[in-house]
């Protein structure tokens, strides 16, 4: 089973539609975090929490929440979903005894129509 | 604020040729993690290798190898004996201090057989 997992793997919505992108690890890391691709653009931090009670903001948290229900879990809202929306989310883990790699996820593919 | 730069959008090597990919990086920190992540068209994240800038050694994981220059703030990767599995777009990446991890836009890398 994979370490890190993310649902759905892929997603189709409208404009103005609330969508939720979840995210699960079995690493046991404390640091998770979520990122999107776009092309050109390489992968750009959305959001990133270090326990259940620290979430912090990334470079482009405009437009999305989160929400870290347990440790294992991370997941990513987007409130009303607007087409530029559209790109490859990943959910990625750390912990800081691993020398701060970072563990990703398969990736979410998000069309927003 | 650290950046990262790949300025090399796309390259090309023969197959069982040697290929370096340039990665250069702007901090004014002096304690940093620095990455290289391979994304083959599966789309996920795969760590190729890492190096931490208080080490002097250059990072070696078999066919892959870093060349570190931190004076020159310079990461660049060598692929030595090309294969068709390393096909992929590959990002540079950064961790400094406070926890976050920037990317590079990434290279493409294209093994001709």
């Amino acid at each position: 089973d994979a370490d890190v997992t993310q649902t759905p793997r892929n997603r189709i919505t409208k404009t103005g539609k609330r969508i939720m992108l979840e995210c699960s690890q079995t690493k046991g890391h404390d640091r998770m975090y979520w990122y999107r691709q776009d092309p050109g653009l390489g992968l750009r931090l959305i959001y990133y929490s270090f326990d259940v009670k620290d979430i912090n903001k990334g470079e482009i948290s405009d437009g999305y929440s989160v929400s870290r229900q347990a440790q294992a879990k991370f997941s990513l809202s987007l409130e009303s979903a607007i087409p530029n929306q559209t790109a490859l989310y990943f959910c990625a883990t750390s912990d800081r005894l691993e020398q701060e790699t970072q563990y990703f996820g398969p990736g979410t593919r998000l069309l927003v129509l | 604020a650290q950046t990262v730069t790949q300025s090399q959008p796309e390259m090309s090597v023969q197959e069982a040729e040697t290929v370096t990919l340039s990665c250069t990086y702007d901090t004014s920190e002096s304690d940093y993690y620095l990455f290289w992540y391979k994304q083959p068209p599966s789309r996920q994240m795969i760590l190729v290798i890492r190096q931490e800038a208080y080490k002097q050694q250059n990072a070696t994981e078999n066919r892959f190898s870093v060349n570190f220059q931190k004076a020159a703030k310079s990461f660049s990767l060598k692929i030595s004996d090309s294969q068709l599995g390393d096909a992929a777009m590959y990002f540079c990446a950064y961790r400094g201090r406070d926890d976050k991890i920037i990317f590079g836009k990434g290279t493409r890398l294209h093994i001709l057989p």
